[in-house]
């Protein structure tokens, strides 16, 4: 089956500097890849997805890179800011658009701390 | 809009009771919820797939018979947890499908934590 591997599991950034987080999959048939951030106790919030037909996708300061060849996938925080700190998830799904077709395989996790 | 609420947010029982979590998508309807489990500061794991009107897909290593899953409308799945044990102290997510802009997304509910004693 899926196998998503993230990294890294921590990130210490200085404010107003970019964050970079990349995640790689095994299954090339993997067509969905979302990102989540989660703050401590509370639930996952999607901010950013991207799917196979798509190599890049931006909204504001996130952004998401996909490489279907080499399978992976990275998403980059610019001019981060304090309250982007949180633990971030990559995952990917192997069913037309990550829905009822296709349940989410996550990867690890990655806790970002941005210091003021 | 796609919003899906779980409830309760909080729950402490006595080892061997049953207990039951709901997920509600509010303002859409779901065909397809996934429950998931997530241990402190680790990745959230999927445990089954609910579909309404069929039965639950389990993963792996998960009870069905502990984890009972009813999807009785196209708004409501629920897990019982049944004769709980302190290793089922955890917590859990839902989620829920929405078909919004021609593509499916999956929305989490707030989680419910488990404490079981």
């Amino acid at each position: 089956g899926e196998n998503v591997e993230q990294h890294p599991s921590t990130l210490s950034v200085q404010e107003g500097d970019s964050a970079v987080i990349k995640c790689t999959y095994s299954d090339s048939a993997s067509n969905y890849f979302p990102w989540y951030k989660q703050e401590l106790g509370k639930r996952p919030q999607l901010i950013i997805d991207i799917r196979s037909n798509v190599g890049e996708k931006k909204d504001q300061r996130i952004a998401v890179t996909l490489n279907k060849t080499a399978k992976h996938f990275s998403l980059h925080i610019t001019e981060t800011q304090p309250e982007d700190s949180a633990v971030y998830f990559c995952a990917a799904s192997l069913g037309n658009y990550g829905g009822s077709q296709g349940n989410l395989i996550f990867g690890k996790g990655t806790k970002l701390s941005v210091k003021p | 809009g796609a919003v899906v609420s779980q409830h309760p947010s909080r729950v402490i029982c006595k080892s061997g009771t049953s207990v039951k979590i709901e997920c509600r998508s509010l303002d859409f309807q779901a065909t397809t919820m996934f429950w998931y489990r997530q241990f402190p500061k680790q990745s959230l794991m999927l445990m089954a797939t609910s579909n309404e009107g069929s039965k639950a897909t389990y993963e792996q290593g998960v009870e069905k018979d502990k984890f009972l899953i009813n999807h009785a409308s196209l708004t409501l799945s629920t897990l019982t947890v049944t004769s709980a044990h302190p290793e089922d102290s955890s917590f859990y997510i839902c989620s829920a499908v929405s078909f919004l802009a021609g593509a499916e997304t999956q929305y989490f509910g707030p989680g419910t934590r488990l404490l079981v004693l």
